[in-house]
């Protein structure tokens, strides 16, 4: 089993409110990212860290911010939420010694009325 | 465009039957991964195929990989109606063209079985 974790599981939230979404996870690795996916879509990458006080930008444009303060923790926050907004946020987690498997979190469905 | 894409888009067979699915790329990689996802889950990571390697197993699982073509296909032996998901097959690019540091992913190939 994935020791991954995302909270919420699912969110509805009215425009213009701030959100974040949770992201931890236990194994230890630097190496963590942030993924879109819009149903029966790919993933885009939008962002991901190296480690701690690392983030940087994938390759999907995204008007969220991420933050890396423990090795452990990379939540992403939405500071004024749109209904373009609305899709799946995946956090994954690698072992940062070269591209190898992502172990993913379940996933947080966001939905902006 | 698109750097790995899954064909077909989507498969429906009988319990039993096996299921192929196939997966193009355009520029050389280090290594080509395949996940499975259930509706509305995570992905899990099924089997990595380094460069140099052009076959591995793992239980009902056997993926090829041929470098020549930047093709790999994953074959599901003995298909379950647990198997009903969608699979993508991510690529490790030798050179990301000053992009982002992670997998490219593509669309995914939903699989559905039959009971």
């Amino acid at each position: 089993e994935a020791d991954i974790y995302q909270t919420p599981r699912y969110l509805v939230i009215g425009t213009g409110k701030k959100i974040t979404l949770e992201c931890s996870q236990t194994m230890g690795h630097d190496k963590m990212y942030w993924y879109q996916q819009d149903p029966g879509m790919e993933l885009h990458l939008i962002h991901y860290s190296y480690g701690v006080n690392s983030t940087e930008k994938g390759d999907l444009s995204s008007e969220s911010t991420v933050s890396r303060i423990r090795t452990e923790h990379f939540p992403l926050t939405l500071e004024s939420a749109r209904p373009s907004h609305t899709s799946q946020y995946l956090c994954a987690s690698s072992e940062y010694k070269y591209r190898g498997p992502n172990t993913f979190g379940s996933g947080t469905r966001l939905t902006v009325v | 465009s698109q750097q790995g894409e899954e064909d077909p888009q989507a498969l429906s067979i009988q319990e039993g039957e096996n299921a192929t699915m196939n997966c193009s790329y355009k520029t050389s990689i280090n290594n080509l991964q395949w996940y499975r996802q259930n509706s509305g889950r995570g992905l899990v990571h099924l089997i990595l195929i380094r460069s140099n390697e052009r076959e591995k197993h793992s239980g009902r699982l056997r993926v090829t990989l041929d470098t020549s073509k930047k093709s790999s296909s994953l074959l599901i032996t003995a298909s379950r109606a647990a198997d009903t998901a969608s699979y993508f097959c991510a690529t490790d690019l030798v050179y990301s063209g000053g992009g982002a540091d992670g997998l490219t992913f593509g669309k995914g190939t939903h699989l559905i079985i039959q009971p």
